[in-house]
């Protein structure tokens, strides 16, 4: 089945720094929502985006969807030691009714 | 908000058993899923349904099978188990078949095939 493509891979940062990272794709979706992962754990939605362009904050995170609609960003804010996980984005496609595709996945270290 | 349940964090199995994977949504929700995540690949999908007693093969559907009897319960059964279904497979819900919708998870079951 198709991927996003997710990037960066991973990333170390200090604490306190704010981080970006983002999710491209060839197709248009109608929705885009992003993810945290802990080891071991199920996913647990932190943003849902709906519209091009759209820009949702929960918390110290920030999502937005794209104006081509090809593609979201999550940025994260002032990061802590719990915000330590996999992030990962889904996209619902335009045309594919009720099924998501999912991104591999960016991995988050935060350094003391 | 949503919860949905998986039966176990954590199963080992041996070769050639049957394995049953439940999982129960308490929203109400029409939509349920099964994926599995390995290290490298992501999250396949590998069974889905839109309805009681309605599934629908997704990516990776050999090896399994699944049975929606009632609307809160979607089930997945290794009629065989074997090593290289060793994995973490999520059970997943969503409310209906529109095109604005959340997907959910549950916590996730880590199975072992020796």
């Amino acid at each position: 089945g198709q991927q996003l493509n997710q990037s960066p891979q991973s990333m170390f940062i200090q604490e306190g720094e704010d981080v970006s990272m983002n999710c491209t794709s060839s197709s248009i979706f109608n929705t885009w929502l992003w993810y945290k992962q802990d080891p071991g754990e199920g996913p647990v939605l932190l943003i849902a985006l709906y519209k091009a362009g759209e820009l949702t904050s929960n918390g110290r995170l920030t999502a937005q969807f794209g104006i081509t609609r090809k593609d979201s960003f999550l940025n994260i804010s002032a990061s802590i030691p719990s915000d330590v996980g996999i992030y990962f984005c889904a996209g619902q496609l335009h045309n594919y009714g009720q099924n998501f595709v999912f991104g591999p996945g960016t991995r988050l270290s935060v350094l003391p | 908000d949503v919860k949905v349940t998986q039966s176990s964090r954590y199963l080992v199995k041996r070769t050639g058993e049957k394995v049953f994977l439940e999982c129960v949504q308490d929203m109400d929700h029409e939509n349920m899923f099964w994926y599995r995540q390995d290290p490298g690949l992501g999250l396949r999908l590998i069974y889905f349904s839109y309805d009681v007693k309605m599934k629908e093969k997704g990516d990776i559907p050999e090896g399994y099978s699944v049975s929606r009897e009632k609307k809160e319960r979607f089930s997945l059964i290794l009629e065989s188990a074997s090593t290289n279904q060793t994995s973490m497979y999520l059970c997943a819900s969503s409310l209906n078949r529109g095109v604005y919708e959340k997907l959910f998870f549950g916590s996730g079951t880590q199975l072992s095939v020796l």
